[in-house]
């Protein structure tokens, strides 16, 4: 089946250790996304990709990185200069230049203690 | 940058229908779409306006007035299981017709 995954669903870390959330799709899309959102709020865009080897930043990319090596992969890391890591994240993808449907991921919920 | 307004909470009753109004303030547009988020799960898409007008899909319909920056979502016979967060997204601006930005979401609760 066709769609987007993110592992692992849950994830707990220490304060201070970066962790790479990861995100696959094999819907064949050129741009992906990444949004944060934290308990009762909307999603705010962390960084975006709209090609292989090429991103942009979103509204809150401090503390943040990412990679588009392939085109099926857009993993985030989130450093330790994240200030308050603790989120749900949810990468999306979406076909091409014209298409406004966005395909979400099932997100990853990100504890850090 | 972007900036979109919607109302936090809306409450309806089964059966009716209800409206949810985004405003939004963009440099550049390319479209406007709608989302549903249930609890705990990943939104999913409803609808979505590039020109003026009204855009209908079953139960759900969305409108767009670009001279106004203003769409809204329309959700005719309510049932229970669209209580959900639903946001408004637009497409554009300094970032590019690639960059999508969301509004806070309106979280709706149908009421028997």
């Amino acid at each position: 089946d066709g769609g987007i995954t993110q592992s692992p669903k849950y994830l707990f870390r220490k304060e201070g250790q970066n962790v790479t959330l990861s995100c696959e799709q094999n819907l064949n899309h050129d741009a992906m996304y990444w949004y944060r959102q934290d308990p009762g709020q909307g999603l705010r865009l962390i960084y975006y990709s709209q090609i292989v080897n090429d991103f942009q930043k979103g509204d809150i990319a401090e503390g943040y990185s990412v990679s588009r090596e392939k085109k099926e992969s857009f993993p985030l890391t989130v450093t330790s200069a994240q200030k308050n890591p603790t989120a749900f994240y949810l990468c999306a993808s979406r076909p091409g230049p014209s298409a406004d449907t966005q395909y979400f991921g099932p997100g990853t919920r990100l504890t850090v203690l | 940058g972007q900036s979109l307004e919607q109302p936090s909470e809306v409450t309806a009753v089964e059966g009716a229908i209800v409206q949810i109004n985004c405003t939004y303030q963009t440099s550049g547009f390319y479209g406007l779409s709608w989302y549903q988020q249930h609890d705990g799960g990943a939104p999913t898409f409803l609808s979505y306006n590039a020109l003026d007008g009204l855009e209908e899909t079953g139960r759900f319909s969305s409108f767009l007035s670009r001279s106004d920056s203003y769409g809204y979502l329309l959700l005719q016979e309510l049932q229970m299981k669209d209580s959900a967060s639903y946001f408004c997204a637009v497409r554009g601006g300094s970032g590019g017709y690639q960059k999508v930005t969301f509004g806070t979401g309106t979280k709706l609760q149908v009421i028997p």
